[in-house]
């Protein structure tokens, strides 16, 4: 069985920090996505990570995934407010690229 | 254009009910997911069709869950004699294509079951 640790479990900053989150698994993925959802919403994906030391920005996040394809960190420069949320993790692998395997998330809060 | 739709957003049951809680995918979408997610927790995969056909079912928790998608399109998940334990937010997916590395999932906000 796949697992995802995420950590930390919960994150509450002020308006320009700076964050880094968790991923972290014992298997290797043939790709890890990042998603973000909010509260009554699905998640919505934001990137998907393939290669081993892959990076990519989207603006203000910065995710990369691990030489060796069993982890990946997401960081946020200069949090704002429209940044709360929970980030999921969800790897993809084990022979099969369709299913799933999300970790439990990090409750992101950002005060004004 | 319109994403992924679930009805009901809420449905509230009893012990021992049955339920049927149905997906919408995205026009053209030929891949469909179903996943669940309990309070505090990521999605869980359920169940994933290709077309009609259910191509992985392993993720049904027991016997008591089943899902169809009889023309290739909307899909219905049926819950008979729901338990306490059922009670989560069930989410459905759509993907255009599968087979592909990083095929993109778009998720429906979610049905909240509830059973008391």
């Amino acid at each position: 069985t796949q697992l995802l640790e995420q950590s930390p479990q919960f994150l509450s900053i002020q308006e320009g920090e700076n964050l880094t989150v968790y991923c972290n698994s014992s298997s290797v993925f043939s790709s890890l996505q990042w998603y973000r959802q909010e509260p009554g919403e699905g998640p919505v994906l934001l990137v998907t990570v393939v290669t081993g030391g892959e990076v990519k920005k989207l603006k203000r996040l910065t995710f990369q995934f691990g030489d060796a394809r069993k982890d990946s960190s997401l960081h946020i420069t200069a949090a704002q407010p429209g940044d709360t949320g929970l980030y999921l993790c969800a790897g993809a692998g084990g022979g099969s690229n369709y299913k799933l395997t999300f970790g439990k998330g990090t409750l992101l809060t950002v005060n004004p | 254009g319109a994403g992924v739709s679930q009805t009901p957003s809420n449905k509230v049951t009893e012990k021992g009910k049955y339920v049927e809680l149905r997906c919408d995918p995205i026009s053209g979408h030929t891949a469909l997911y179903w996943y669940r997610q309990s309070l505090g927790q990521g999605p869980e995969f359920l169940i994933y069709f290709q077309g009609t056909g259910a191509a992985d079912d392993s993720g049904l928790p027991n016997d008591r869950f089943f899902a169809v998608r009889p023309e290739g399109s909307v899909s219905t998940l049926k819950i008979q004699r729901t338990e306490r334990g059922d009670s989560a937010v069930y989410l459905c997916a759509s993907s255009l294509i599968r087979g592909v590395q990083g095929n993109e999932q778009f998720f429906g906000p979610g049905t909240r079951l509830t059973v008391l």
